[in-house]
């Protein structure tokens, strides 16, 4: 079993919707947490980072994490085409070189 | 871009010949990465420097073998590739707590 685990869709919704896109963990252990977005042949963009848990909103995007549950969550709000692309997620120790352990990604596709 | 290139953007090798990639960074941090992205995978990590000469394994470092002799640059070597090693690869740096990757090299291995 994967330590991250991402559904990798893809998801298509029409613009204007809210998105969710979500990871489940199994390392308690992990206190960073990232998202990342990678538009196609490009590579991954850091869109928000949080540590340990609670939520974190930047303009139409929020970040939220549940260490209880070992879940964390990006929500989209009044999607766009622009936001079509890949997501994925990652997560690290607090201590170490700072290695990331990534989802696989979800695709996502925001029709006009 | 964090100031990050990576070099060559796109290989086509064959078989059993070594591959080099080079990743450069313009920017002095400490810590370097090499990560490989498959589909179903996301991005693992193969090797990661945390200095000048100072390097380690990450979840997939069979086959490969970096180099760092300036803080600047981190090489990736392939001593012979196979068709497994086919991917795209992305170098990245720490700055902080952040994570920030280059533009990635497609090498294809036939």
């Amino acid at each position: 079993q994967k330590e991250v685990e991402q559904d990798p869709g893809p998801l298509s919704v029409p613009e204007g919707a809210i998105v969710s896109l979500n990871c489940t963990y199994s390392n308690s252990a992990f206190q960073y947490f990232m998202w990342y977005r990678q538009y196609s042949r490009k590579g991954p963009e850091l869109l928000m980072y949080t540590y340990s848990s609670g939520n974190k909103e930047d303009g139409r995007f929020t970040a939220q994490v549940d260490k209880s549950s070992k879940y964390i969550s990006l929500f989209i709000r009044d999607s766009q085409p622009s936001d079509s692309a890949t997501y994925l997620c990652a997560m690290r120790l607090i201590q170490g070189a700072q290695k990331l352990v990534f989802g696989q990604g979800t695709r996502l596709t925001i029709n006009p | 871009d964090a100031g990050i290139t990576q070099s060559p953007r796109h290989k086509v090798t064959e078989t059993g010949t070594p591959v080099t990639l080079r990743c450069h960074q313009t920017e002095n941090h400490r810590y370097m990465y090499w990560y490989r992205q498959d589909p179903g995978h996301g991005l693992r990590l193969i090797h990661y420097s945390y200095g000048v000469k100072d390097t380690d394994k990450g979840e997939v470092s069979d086959g490969y073998s970096v180099s760092r002799s300036k803080t600047e640059d981190f090489l990736l070597t392939l001593e012979s590739a196979t068709s497994s090693q086919t991917s795209v690869y992305f170098c990245a740096i720490s700055a902080q707590d952040e994570q920030f990757f280059g533009p990635g090299t497609r090498l294809t291995v036939l």
